[in-house]
């Protein structure tokens, strides 16, 4: 497809349950970033990928939360052990190279920890 | 580190009249400047952005933001609103080198354009 792609849209999980998220970025697209925006409140950094490369991962709220670009192109970020604070929108975002380029955005996946 | 704040969390207009919508930040080094848009259930979609050049940013949709770097503001403007431009709207800035460009975002102003 043309853009950012997530899955799934939507998900609900009970405390205590692991979660997948799922991001395909823009064929081609080199920097790979996941954002956490909770409700009403702006996106908030969790984690960025060059390539298969993991070079910041200064954002993730605590060791529960994990992400991987194995092969450099669609990225996963896992939840263990949800708790009700981790509901919110995870954003994914894609750019050919980092800072100057457009990074664009996928739809998001909603996480709702019941 | 860099922080940014907008001014407004809620901004309701009319349409057709005109709009601003404030935008501080704050960093020791050079930044790279934007303003997303977000619809309702939707990813954020890139209005404009200022990377280096003339102060005065040209987007989409007929938005305009002036950098003005001795009052660190990054001010959204529009002469004429829509019904459509209702939205949430986002400032963000980033720094290049080791950050790899990372956005660091305000807490967002949502717009609000009534008939």
């Amino acid at each position: 497809g043309a853009g950012v792609s997530q899955s799934p849209r939507y998900k609900v999980a009970k405390r205590g349950q692991d979660v997948a998220l799922r991001c395909d970025p823009i064929s081609g697209h080199v920097s790979l970033f996941w954002y956490q925006q909770a409700l009403g409140q702006g996106p908030e950094f969790l984690t960025y990928f060059q390539n298969e490369a993991q070079l910041d991962k200064s954002g993730l709220p605590s060791d529960r939360f994990f992400a991987e670009r194995p092969e450099g192109s669609v990225s996963t970020l896992k939840i263990q052990r949800t708790q009700q604070e981790d509901s919110a929108v995870y954003l994914c975002a894609s750019s050919l190279a980092q800072g100057r380029t457009e990074a664009f955005f996928g739809q998001g996946t909603r996480l709702t920890v019941v | 580190a860099q922080s940014v704040t907008q001014l407004d969390s809620q901004v309701p207009v009319f349409e057709e009249a005109p709009v601003e919508l404030r935008c501080n930040y704050s960093s020791s080094v050079s930044v790279y400047l934007f303003w997303y848009v977000q619809y309702p259930n939707q990813g954020l979609q890139l209005l404009l952005k200022y990377l280096s050049g003339s102060t005065l940013v040209k987007g989409i949709n007929g938005f305009e933001a002036e950098f003005n770097k001795s009052q660190t503001s990054f001010h959204l403007r529009k002469p004429s609103v829509h019904i459509s431009d209702t939205a949430e709207y986002f400032c963000a800035v980033s720094v290049l080198h080791n950050q790899g460009g990372k956005l660091i975002f305000g807490q967002g102003t949502e717009l609000s354009v009534k008939p």
